[in-house]
């Protein structure tokens, strides 16, 4: 059974920094072009950064280019989201999902930045 | 490249036959996909490239179009389907969903 398994959301304050973990199992993980999508509360979805499969082509949004940085480790079967100078308009719910058409999401995990 | 889905918002019964839109700024040839998500929980894949049936999602979901116009169908609605749904292109950077569509109960 393919699982995505987001942590390390929290509450942080502007201009803060938080690493997101997403541990994945039950596929070949490093087959996959990785992604991460965010949800602000009561809002539309959001593409934030993706990943293939060996790390050698990162994609950013414009809304955290240079702020965010995504990452893999193929042998921990593992995805991450460094996230630095945070924002409040940065607050949402992470999900990470699997290949380009997103055919699997983790939960999700939540970061607020607030003061 | 902006995706513009209408209606906003919508009311339907059960049993009805219900069309979502999502309109393209720019072509995009076939790389969009349609995705259902109910509250608190995350996005699922309903459809990719524009008319594939992801795995295990009812028959009666159905995806068309390409370039710049795409529908996602309902052929009947049932109660488990009221919930937001969303297209998302993903033919070129930055990768783009519409607003969404919240489709409830009449």
């Amino acid at each position: 059974e393919v699982q995505l398994v987001e942590s390390g959301g929290a509450l942080v304050q502007p201009g803060g920094s938080l690493r997101l973990s997403c541990a994945t199992s039950g596929f070949t993980f490093s087959r996959y072009w990785m992604y991460w999508v965010r949800q602000a509360p009561q809002k539309g979805l959001e593409w934030v950064a993706n990943i293939k499969q060996d790390g050698s082509q990162k994609y950013y949004a414009d809304s955290v280019k240079g702020r965010f940085t995504i990452s893999r480790d193929n042998a921990k079967n593992s995805l991450y989201l460094q996230m630095n100078s945070l924002r409040a308009d940065d607050t949402a719910v992470y999900y990470c999902t699997r290949h380009l058409w997103g055919d699997f999401w983790g939960r999700g995990t939540l970061v607020t930045v607030s003061s | 490249i902006q995706l513009t889905q209408s209606p906003s918002s919508l009311s339907a019964s059960v049993g009805d036959r219900v069309t979502i839109t999502c309109r393209a700024s720019q072509g995009i040839s076939n790389y969009l996909a349609w995705y259902q998500q109910k509250p608190g929980k995350a996005p699922k894949l309903l459809i990719y490239a524009a008319s594939i049936l992801q795995t295990g999602v009812p028959s009666r979901f159905s995806g068309s179009g390409s370039g710049t116009d795409f529908t996602l169908t309902i052929s009947s609605l049932q109660p488990e389907d009221f919930a937001t749904y969303y297209c998302r292109q993903l033919n070129s950077y930055p990768h783009t969903f519409g607003q969404g569509t919240k489709l409830e109960i009449k």
